[in-house]
């Protein structure tokens, strides 16, 4: 089966500009993850999807956000970027929100702000 | 609040050479464990997990791992290293908050022939 989809997977913006990545889940999977992953904070947690509804938060400003749509299909917003929202955006999905699900990533987007 | 230490950032074997991969976490409460693997431009796979059991879990590849409470540890270890093994190591560990995972900062391993 498909695995974990995200796009785009390369965007370039300017600071002051907003960005929106997607991610689309393994079929029947209805958690969505997203993961920041940068040189020097590695990776770090942003929030979780499951049924729509946002089920855990990481200690990001309130710039990053996101959203699940009926599909399962997510979505994250950064708004008015800055050079340090350069990263990895790794989506992660899984059947149900529960720990120790495994959990399948994506190959993520690349985004470089400038 | 939980945090994952991998202590060495790098490390560089020789084919067919051991390697061990230290993960120590601190946490509260129980927590599950896991290894993820990191191929260049590419997403996390997930090598191995602890949530209950035999202490000692491998996996399809000849990795493994054990899970020491007393210690809070979590080493992974294999005993013949492939070229293909190189790559970016990192453990984590979930808290019972859902899917969040805490990572450790990984290890980077380079595999010479």
């Amino acid at each position: 089966k498909a695995g974990v989809t995200q796009t785009p997977r390369y965007l370039i913006k300017t600071r002051g500009q907003q960005v929106t990545l997607s991610c689309s889940p393994i079929s029947g999977h209805r958690s969505v993850s997203w993961y920041q992953q940068t040189p020097g904070q590695g990776l770090q947690f942003l929030f979780e999807y499951f049924s729509e509804t946002q089920r855990n938060k990481g200690n990001f400003p309130g710039r990053f956000s996101g959203r699940q749509f009926s599909n399962s299909r997510s979505e994250m917003n950064v708004s008015t970027l800055e050079l340090g929202d350069s990263a990895l955006y790794l989506c992660a999905t899984s059947r149900s929100s529960g720990s120790g699900n495994e959990q399948f990533f994506g190959p993520g987007t690349r985004l470089t702000v400038l | 609040a939980q945090s994952v230490t991998q202590l060495d950032s790098q490390v560089p074997v020789f084919e067919e050479a051991p390697v061990e991969l230290r993960c120590n976490y601190s946490s509260s409460v129980s927590v599950y464990l896991f290894w993820y693997v990191q191929y260049p431009n590419q997403g996390l796979q997930l090598l191995l997990k602890y949530l209950s059991g035999s202490t000692l879990v491998e996996s399809i590849n000849g990795f493994e791992a054990e899970f020491n409470k007393s210690q809070t540890s979590f080493h992974l270890r294999k005993p013949s290293v492939h070229i293909s093994d190189t790559a970016e190591y990192f453990c984590a560990v979930s808290e019972n908050k859902g899917n969040k995972l805490t990572f450790g900062g990984g290890t980077r391993v380079l595999v010479k022939p």
